[in-house]
C-alpha cells in the first residue's frame, strides 16, 4: 500500500519570502514521487518528479523537492514566492508495476503582498 | 511538450440523462490512461484505469455501470456518466500516461447536474 500526508491544507506567505510545503509519505516499495500544481478550475501541471536518481531534484518555477528516506519526507521549497504561485499542491506517490498515482489531500498556498 | 486534451471543460446537463467526456493525447500514444473525480476543495480520487483496447480497470466503489469508459484508440479515451444525477456533479479530470511515470493531465471538465 502506499500514501501521502501533506501536513498543511493552507500555508499564507508573503511575496518574496520562501516556501516550504511538507510531504510524508508511505510505501512498502522504492516510491516515485511527484509534485503537482493545480490552479483553479484546471488541470494539473507537473512541477518536478522523483524518481530514485538524485535526492534533490529540481523543477520548474524554481521550485525543487528533496527526498529523504531515512524521514520518509519529500518536502517541496522555493527561496522566494511569487503572487503567480498561488495554487493547490499535490504531493503524489506512486509505486508498483501498475503505476497508480495515490494523492494527497493538497496543500493550499497563498501568497500575499 | 505531451498535451493532453479533454472536451468539454464544462458542461450542464439535466438529471437523468447521459454525459459524455473525451480525453484525447494530441502528440503521443497513450496505452493507458487514467480517470480521476475531484470534489470542490479535495483532491483526486482515480475512479479507474483505461488500457486501450480492453476494459476498464475501476476502483472499489466505482460504478462500472454508471460510469463507462472506452478506450478505443492509442490517443482516446471517453468517459460517459449515465443517466447522471445531481450528486455526480464534479470536477472530472484524465490523465494519460506516455510512458513509465510520465503522466500529463487534462484541464478537466465541471459537470453540473441539475
Amino acid at each position: 500500500a502506499q500514501s501521502v500526508t501533506q501536513l498543511d491544507s493552507h500555508v499564507s506567505v508573503s511575496e518574496g519570502t520562501p516556501v516550504l510545503l511538507r510531504c510524508n509519505y508511505s510505501s512498502s516499495y522504492s516510491p516515485s514521487l511527484f509534485w503537482y500544481v493545480q490552479h483553479p478550475n484546471k488541470g494539473l501541471q507537473l512541477l518536478l518528479k522523483y524518481t530514485s536518481a538524485a535526492t534533490l531534484v529540481k523543477g520548474i518555477n524554481g521550485f525543487e523537492a528533496e527526498f529523504k528516506k531515512s524521514e520518509t519526507s519529500f518536502h517541496l521549497t522555493k527561496p522566494s514566492a511569487h503572487m503567480s504561485d498561488a495554487a493547490e499542491y499535490f504531493c503524489v506517490v506512486s509505486t508498483g508495476t501498475a503505476s497508480k498515482l495515490t494523492f494527497g489531500t493538497g496543500t493550499r498556498l497563498q501568497v500575499t503582498l | 511538450g505531451a498535451v493532453v486534451s479533454q472536451h468539454p471543460s464544462w458542461v450542464i446537463c439535466k438529471s437523468g440523462t447521459s454525459v459524455k467526456i473525451e480525453c484525447r493525447s494530441l502528440d503521443f500514444q497513450a496505452t493507458t490512461m487514467f480517470w480521476y473525480r475531484q470534489f470542490p476543495k479535495q483532491s483526486l480520487m482515480l475512479m479507474a484505469t483505461s488500457n486501450e483496447g480492453s476494459k476498464a480497470t475501476y476502483e472499489q466503489g466505482v460504478e462500472k455501470d454508471k460510469f463507462l469508459i472506452n478506450h478505443a484508440s492509442l490517443t482516446l479515451s471517453t468517459l460517459t456518466v449515465t443517466s447522471a444525477h445531481p450528486e455526480d456533479s464534479s470536477f472530472y479530470i484524465c490523465s494519460a500516461r506516455e510512458e513509465l511515470l510520465r503522466y500529463t493531465f487534462g484541464s478537466g471538465t465541471r459537470l453540473t447536474v441539475v
